[in-house]
């Protein structure tokens, strides 16, 4: 595609229930991260994919919070028993680079709202 | 865990003021800082990629300045408009790309 895409846009969801986002990175970028905004709040970094090598799960705040990448390709962001906390805008944002020399590329984010 | 700090946290302006920002990031094992543009129900956008000492960049009326000795960025916007109004992200890596926390510039007409 031109861009990266995210989906759903906006997710509805009731504290407790599980929630998949997915990121659609411009194809043949290497580097894809998820990124989150609380209200009020910046950029929280959470996991880092590049290319085959192991991802940086660093900023994952809880061991609900998991994320896979096929390859090169899609990604998923996966929030078991979701929490009120959790609201936000969740941004995945792709790049060429592996030396974080290339400007990222963001999608348009999935808006998460947990009741 | 690498601190990219940004100031101020928030400007406002008058439409033709000039105006700039600052952000300041761990000097030690740089490789580059970027800049983007986060306007309200919108995607961030890259401005600049940074990485030599003393680069200088310009996009329009936005340009931007590189120290990487002593670890600090300034971002200038001269004649500001309403439509520059956004938050204004830098980021800098540490093994991944960590953003500040952003200045949002408001232009009044």
């Amino acid at each position: 595609g031109a861009g990266v895409s995210q989906s759903p846009s906006n997710k509805v969801t009731e504290k407790g229930k599980d929630v998949e986002l997915r990121c659609d990175p411009i194809s043949g970028h290497t580097a894809l991260y998820w990124y989150r905004q609380r209200l009020g709040q910046g950029l929280e970094f959470l996991i880092y994919f590049q290319g085959n090598s192991a991802p940086d799960k660093s900023g994952l705040p809880s061991d609900r919070f998991s994320a896979e990448r096929t390859g090169e390709s899609v990604s998923t962001l996966t929030i078991q028993r979701t929490q009120q906390e959790d609201s936000a805008v969740y941004l995945c944002a792709s790049s060429s680079d592996r030396g974080f020399t290339e400007k990222l590329f963001f999608g348009s984010g999935t808006q998460l709202s947990v009741l | 865990i690498l601190n990219v700090e940004q100031s101020p946290q928030s400007l406002h302006v008058q439409e033709g003021d000039s105006t700039n920002f600052t952000c300041s990031f761990p000097s030690s094992n740089f490789y580059a800082l970027h800049w983007y543009r986060w306007e309200t129900a919108k995607s961030p956008e890259a401005l600049f990629v940074m990485t030599l000492n003393g680069d200088e960049k310009k996009k329009g009326r936005i340009s931007a300045t590189l120290n990487t000795k002593e670890g600090y960025s300034y971002l200038y916007i001269k004649g500001s408009q309403p439509e520059d109004s956004a938050t204004y992200l830098c980021a800098s890596p540490g093994g991944k790309l960590i953003f500040g926390q952003g200045t949002e510039l408001s232009v009044k007409p």
